[in-house]
């Protein structure tokens, strides 16, 4: 049972487009909510987090928005160059440590 | 800095084996986890480990273990492989203590079970 549904599961987007990535949770004990981007052959490294107690960050070209009340959460990729094709995961993790992914989207940002 | 090393990198193994992969974490980072990729399934969390105890443990069967030693390497072992543990297994290592923030993970080891 998924506990992060991410959708969706692949996008194209035009080199300075905008990409947007959804997750929605279910555990309200969930406390972080990392996005990770993963390039093919090589492991997820974080992009960006959030905490529950503000409802967005920016870092660079890259937001999260974050909806307590709507348990959802997502990405929004400014400005897309080639180099952001990868596949990107939300997760969210509590108390206990560990992360719960979501299944993934693939981004191809076309030049 | 050097990042999380894991070895090997890629192996091959039979239906019935047993394969043990071996993670070294950043340095000064005392907790280790692991987690497993496939396409069906994406990333699901294994176990983690803490200053050689183990903090949690995902909805794996019995034949999926684990430890950390005393310096923070860590090894998991599968054994009695089966054809759907064909995976690519990663490690991630934070400081540890009682942080929830950034797991940074290695390449992983990319297992095939023939």
């Amino acid at each position: 049972q998924q506990q992060v549904k991410q959708s969706p599961q692949s996008l194209i987007v035009q080199k300075g487009g905008i990409s947007i990535i959804n997750c929605a949770y279910e555990n309200t004990a969930f406390d972080y909510f990392p996005w990770y981007q993963q390039f093919p052959g090589k492991g997820p490294a974080l992009l960006i987090a959030i905490r529950p107690d503000v409802s967005e960050k920016k870092e660079g070209r890259f937001t999260i928005s974050f909806n307590k009340s709507a348990k959802q959460f997502s990405l929004h990729i400014m400005d897309s160059q080639p180099g952001d094709s990868a596949t990107y995961f939300c997760a969210a993790s509590m108390y206990d440590y560990k992360l719960s992914f979501g299944a993934g989207t693939t981004v191809t940002v076309r030049a | 800095k050097a990042g999380v090393t894991q070895t090997p990198r890629y192996l091959i193994k039979t239906r019935g084996q047993q394969v043990t992969l071996s993670c070294s974490p950043i340095s000064g980072h005392r907790s280790v986890s692991w987690y497993q990729q496939t396409p069906g399934q994406g990333l699901q969390f294994l176990f983690e480990y803490f200053s050689e105890t183990q903090r949690n443990k995902g909805n794996f069967p019995g034949r999926f273990s684990g430890r950390q030693f005393s310096n923070s390497r860590s090894e998991m072992n599968v054994s009695t492989l089966e054809l759907g543990d064909s995976a690519l297994y990663l490690c991630a290592s934070r400081p540890g203590g009682g942080d929830t923030g950034e797991l940074f993970f290695g390449e992983g080891s990319r297992l095939t079970v023939l």
